[in-house]
């Protein structure tokens, strides 16, 4: 089965500039995430879709971050402004509905703030 | 809340010799427990998972762990590792509070094999 894909696989922006990554999940996969990997750290959940809908965005900051996955499929997630600190790789993910099913992971998209 | 910590950052070995990565993780209700691996700029892969049942899991290359309730660790082994085998590895917990999909993920111990 195809994997989850993820573009871009690079970004490099400047500073309060806007930017949005893309996710496609494995096909049926009620589940969607997205996660932050700061460079030496383990990835940090952002939000969880379930279908359409949030479940889990309590680590989302909603002041420059913002997520959508309409249709209940692919997904986008966006910062506006960027800073510094956002530089991380930014994994998505998606599992099957049900408690237990392991979550796969994207190849994630590696962003640079200048 | 849960959490989980991996204490050594880096472990180095030599090529055919044995390996354990420790993981111990704090949570007050039944958990599920995960490793994952991560090789440079992809994606992480799952190897292993304890949901239930025998506390020894066997998982994808050769690797295992073992769910220890009393001590609440879930080491990763692997009795003779490969070059190949250079990455960072994860240790995740989810537990039943958040309905067991949210992972929470150490901070990764990187193996570096050597010949």
């Amino acid at each position: 089965e195809a994997g989850v894909a993820q573009s871009p696989r690079y970004k490099i922006i400047e500073k309060r500039q806007s930017v949005a990554f893309w996710c496609n999940p494995i096909s049926g996969h009620a589940t969607l995430y997205w996660y932050q990997q700061i460079l030496g750290q383990g990835p940090k959940l952002l939000i969880q879709f379930q279908n359409n809908g949030v479940v889990d965005d309590s680590q989302l900051p909603k002041d420059r971050f913002s997520a959508e996955r309409l249709k209940g499929v692919d997904s986008t997630l966006k910062i506006q402004p960027a800073k510094l600190e956002d530089s991380a790789v930014y994994l998505c993910a998606s599992s099957a509905a049900g408690t237990g099913w392991p979550q796969h992971f994207g190849d994630g998209t590696r962003l640079s703030i200048l | 809340a849960q959490s989980v910590t991996q204490l050594d950052s880096q472990v180095p070995v030599f090529e055919e010799a044995p390996v354990e990565l420790r993981c111990n993780y704090s949570s007050s209700v039944s958990v599920y427990l995960f490793w994952y691996v991560q090789y440079p700029n992809q994606g992480l892969q799952l190897l292993l998972k304890y949901l239930s049942g025998s506390t020894l899991v066997k998982g994808i290359n050769g690797f295992e762990a073992e769910f220890n309730k009393s001590q609440t660790s879930f080491h990763l082994r692997k009795p003779s590792v490969h070059i190949s085998d250079t990455a960072e590895y994860f240790c995740a917990v989810s537990d039943l509070r958040t309905g067991f999909q949210k992972l929470v993920f150490g901070t990764g111990t990187r193996l570096l094999v050597s010949p």
